[in-house]
Parts: C-alpha cells; sequence; structure tokens
C-alpha cells in the first residue's frame, strides 16, 4: 500500500528556519516525482515544486523558486521541504504527492500545517 | 506560467444529476490535464487523468474532456457524498484553476 507519512504541524516565529518531512512506503522511491503543495485555507492548492528522487533531479514553481528547497534522502525513502527564513505568508497547509506522468498526483500525504507567528 | 480557469465558481446540484465543470487555459496543455475532488479538511483526491490504463474503480461517475485549451468534468448522478471542492491541473507548468464549489 501506497503511503505518504508527513511531519507534524509546527508553529514558528518569523525569521525562524525549519525543513518538514515526507516519508514514504510502498513503492519504489527513487521510480517516481514527489511533488510540494501549498494551500492556504479557502483557497486553491499552489503547486511549489518536485523531486526526483532517483537523481535529486529538482523543478521549482517560478513563484516558489530561491524561496524554498526541496530535497530527497533515498536511504530513508523521504522528502523534504525547507525554509531559511519564515515569513507570516508562508502559514499554510503543505501537501507532499506522488507523480504519476499523464495522471497527476495519485497518492497524498496528510498534510503538514506550518503557523508563521510572533 | 499558464494560467487555469474554471467556471462555474460554486454549483448547486440535487441528487441524480450531471454537471459540468469547464477547465480553460491561458494557453494550450494538449492533453495534459487531470481533475482532483478536494472534500473539508482533506487532501486532494485525483478524479480523471490523460493515462489510459489506470483504473477509475469507484469514479466511473467522473469523466474528463477536452484538449487544448478546454477541458470539462463530468460528474453523473450526483451523490450527496460528492459535495467538495473540485480542482483541474495542467502538467506543463502544474498551475491549477481556482476551484468549482459543489453543493446539494
Amino acid at each position: 500500500e501506497v503511503q505518504l507519512e508527513q511531519s507534524e504541524a509546527e508553529v514558528i516565529n518569523p525569521g525562524e528556519s525549519l525543513r518538514i518531512s515526507c516519508q514514504t512506503s510502498g513503492y519504489s522511491f527513487t521510480d517516481y516525482w514527489i511533488g510540494w503543495v501549498r494551500q492556504v485555507p479557502g483557497e486553491a492548492p499552489e503547486w511549489m515544486g518536485n523531486i526526483y528522487p532517483g537523481d535529486s533531479h529538482v523543478r521549482y514553481s517560478p513563484s516558489f523558486q530561491g524561496q524554498v528547497t526541496i530535497s530527497a534522502d533515498k536511504s530513508i525513502n523521504t522528502a523534504y521541504l525547507q525554509w531559511t527564513s519564515l515569513k507570516t505568508s508562508d502559514t499554510a497547509m503543505y501537501y507532499c504527492a506522488r507523480l504519476v506522468s499523464l495522471a497527476g498526483f495519485d497518492f497524498w500525504g496528510r498534510g503538514t500545517l506550518v503557523t508563521v507567528s510572533s | 506560467d499558464i494560467q487555469m480557469t474554471q467556471s462555474p465558481s460554486t454549483l448547486s446540484a440535487s441528487v441524480g444529476d450531471t454537471v459540468f465543470i469547464t477547465c480553460r487555459a491561458s494557453q494550450s496543455v494538449t492533453s495534459w490535464l487531470a481533475w482532483y475532488q478536494q472534500k473539508l479538511g482533506k487532501a486532494p483526491k485525483v478524479l480523471t487523468h490523460m493515462a489510459p490504463d489506470l483504473e477509475s474503480g469507484d469514479l466511473s461517475r467522473f469523466s474528463g474532456s477536452g484538449s487544448g485549451t478546454e477541458f470539462t468534468l463530468t460528474i453523473s448522478s450526483v451523490q450527496p457524498d460528492d459535495v467538495a471542492t473540485y480542482y483541474c491541473q495542467e502538467f506543463n507548468g502544474y498551475s491549477f484553476g481556482q476551484g468549482t464549489k459543489l453543493e446539494i
């Protein structure tokens, strides 16, 4: 069974750094792209970027390029999303999802709620 | 960036109706598009896609059509469990539409 297990919710002060994780199981981690999607409550999802764990190739959305870093550790089947300096506007739910060619994101994590507040 | 525009923003239907949601792209995305259903407090769930050999399971009431810049999601025999927000997504730049909220 394919599963994507995301790290717990975080409450962070503005300016702090953060890394959230997405641990996968039930399929070959290195054979599929993993994507990260941001969703502010009440708004549409926004694609942030994808990583191919097989070679760590990353493609970022222009809107998020330089704002976040996406990485993966294939030894533990885990993808990461990190920030060096969070802003209050980064408050949102963040999802990881597996990308299947021509089929979209077929399996999703439950999401990690990141709240940036002083 | 490719912009995806959905209509309507809100859709009110009765049980058993067939409803249509449209997604228009600002430029051609050929056939690379998927539709998602998102229920309150849950992650999106893929409904339709262009992969011909992927099983749809209990999603047979949901069908997608179109190419180029105009696409349609058809939901047949609407059920109370279909209450959700529906999004389209293209796969050139992975942009999502702004969503269509279905009410019963």
